[in-house]
C-alpha cells in the first residue's frame, strides 16, 4: 500500500523559507511522478508543480517560479519542497501527491505552513 | 494559462441529487478528475477519465462530459457529503484545479 508521510506543521517568519518532506513507502520514489499542492485558507487547492515525464523534469506554476526548489533523496524515498522568501500569503496546508494512471492517486496528510511575524 | 470553472457553490436537501459542473475551453479534449476535500484533510479522488470511480468509491458518485462541460452527480446526496468539491484537468504536464465548489446539504 502506498502512502505519503509529510513532515509537521511549520511555523516561520516573513521573508524565511520552509522545507516539507514527503515520504514515500510501499513504492518507489523514483517510480512516482510527485507533484505539491497548496490551499490557502478559504481558497481552493492550487498547483505549485510537479515532475514532467515528458522531459524528466519538475516544472513549476509561474507565480512560484524562482522560490520553489523540489529535491528528492532516493536512499530514503523522501522528496522535498523548499519554499524562499516567505510571506504572509503563503500560509497554507502543502500536500505532496503523486498521480499515477488508472485512477491511482496518492496523497499526503499535509503539512500547515504559518508564515507570521 | 488554462482555466477551469465551476460555481462557487451548490445547496441540495438529503437524499435529493446533487450536480456540480465544470467547464474550460476544449475540455471537451481533455480528461477530468473530480475530487472531494474538506479542509484540513487530504483530497479523494471521485471520478478520473471524465466517469470512472477508483475503487472503494460508492456508486452514487458519477461524472459525465458534454461538450466543454464536466458534471459531478451525486445521487441520494448525504450529509457527510458536504465538502468542497473541485474539477481537475490536464494542460500538457500542469495540472489545472477548478476553482471549487461548496456542496451544503441542508
Amino acid at each position: 500500500q502506498v502512502q505519503l508521510e509529510q513532515s509537521g506543521a511549520e511555523v516561520k517568519k516573513p521573508g524565511a523559507s520552509v522545507k516539507v518532506s514527503c515520504k514515500v513507502s510501499g513504492y518507489s520514489l523514483t517510480e512516482l511522478p510527485m507533484h505539491w499542492v497548496r490551499q490557502v485558507p478559504g481558497k481552493g487547492l492550487e498547483w505549485m508543480g510537479g515532475f514532467d515525464p515528458e522531459d524528466g523534469e519538475t516544472i513549476f506554476a509561474q507565480k512560484f517560479q524562482g522560490r520553489v526548489t523540489v529535491t528528492e533523496d532516493t536512499s530514503t524515498d523522501t522528496a522535498y519542497m523548499d519554499l524562499s522568501s516567505l510571506r504572509s500569503e503563503d500560509t497554507a496546508m502543502y500536500f505532496c501527491a503523486a498521480f499515477l494512471t488508472g485512477g491511482r492517486d496518492y496523497w499526503g496528510q499535509g503539512t500547515l505552513v504559518t508564515v507570521s511575524s | 494559462s488554462y482555466e477551469l470553472t465551476q460555481p462557487p457553490s451548490v445547496s441540495v436537501s438529503p437524499g435529493q441529487t446533487a450536480s456540480i459542473t465544470c467547464s474550460g475551453d476544449t475540455l471537451g479534449d481533455r480528461y477530468v478528475c473530480w475530487y472531494h476535500h474538506r479542509a484540513g484533510q487530504s483530497p479523494v479522488l471521485l471520478i478520473y477519465q471524465d466517469k470512472k470511480r477508483p475503487s472503494g468509491i460508492p456508486e452514487r458518485f458519477s461524472g459525465s462530459k458534454s461538450g466543454n462541460t464536466a458534471t459531478l452527480t451525486i445521487s441520494g446526496t448525504q450529509t457527510l457529503d458536504e465538502a468542497d468539491y473541485y474539477c481537475q484537468a490536464w494542460d500538457s504536464s500542469i495540472v489545472v484545479f477548478g476553482g471549487g465548489t461548496k456542496l451544503t446539504v441542508l
